[in-house]
């Protein structure tokens, strides 16, 4: 079974620039999953997806962070602009539903690197 | 809100040595709780979850933990640690509203010495 995949797997810009992560989830995950790993931390969920609907997006700093999934599939994560402070790991995760306790299943990552 | 300390951020082992690594959380209500492991270069992958019954949860590779209700805690445990183990270790508490989000610790980097 193929895992979840992103890419790019790394990405340097510099402040103020605009990026953007994408994420193919395993086949038949109706759930996706965005979370921000900042160095030395554990991963900090930005946005989730039951299908194309967000379900929950609380942690997004909306002013600079979008996302969408617009066709319940694959996922974009956009930054714009981008700030010193937006340099992370960007996971993606799926699960079959979002049933309580479900297994996310992770990607690999995209390591963003702002200059 | 749930939180989860992980107060462990590096540990070192030779290898054969018993590992504990600690884990609690703060939520007072229920709680379904998760190991996961991210070997070097690898992705994120679950080792064990707690969501009801017996506290003692066993998991791959052999690993273990145990869920203790009146100390918060939900510690990870392996009786003889191999050099295979080095990776990063990260306790998760499930969000309580129905979302099925995840609260991560901050990690615990093993290392294990030949």
């Amino acid at each position: 079974e193929a895992g979840v995949a992103q890419s790019p797997r790394y990405k340097i810009i510099e402040k103020r620039q605009s990026v953007a992560f994408w994420c193919n989830p395993i086949s038949g995950h109706a759930t996706l999953y965005w979370y921000q790993q900042i160095l030395g931390q554990g991963p900090k969920l930005l946005i989730q997806f039951q299908n194309n609907g967000v379900v929950d997006d609380s942690q997004l700093p909306k002013d600079r962070f979008s996302a969408e999934r617009l066709k319940g599939v694959d996922s974009t994560l956009k930054i714009q602009p981008a700030k010193l402070e937006d340099s992370a790991v960007y996971l993606c995760a799926s699960s079959l539903d979002q049933s309580v306790g479900e297994t996310q299943y992770f990607g690999p990552g995209t390591r963003l690197l702002v200059l | 809100a749930q939180s989860v300390s992980q107060h462990n951020h590096h540990v070192i082992l030779s290898e054969a040595a018993s590992l504990e690594l600690g884990c609690n959380y703060s939520y007072g209500g229920t709680v379904n709780l998760f190991w996961y492991v991210q070997y070097p270069g690898q992705h994120l992958q679950l080792l064990l979850k707690y969501f009801s019954g017996d506290p003692l949860v066993k998991g791959i590779k052999g690993f273990e933990a145990e869920f203790i209700k009146s100390k918060f805690s939900f510690n990870l445990r392996k009786p003889s640690v191999q050099w295979s183990d080095t990776a990063e270790y990260f306790c998760a508490v499930l969000d309580q509203t129905g979302a099925n989000n995840l609260f991560f610790g901050t990690g615990t980097r093993l290392t294990v010495i030949p």
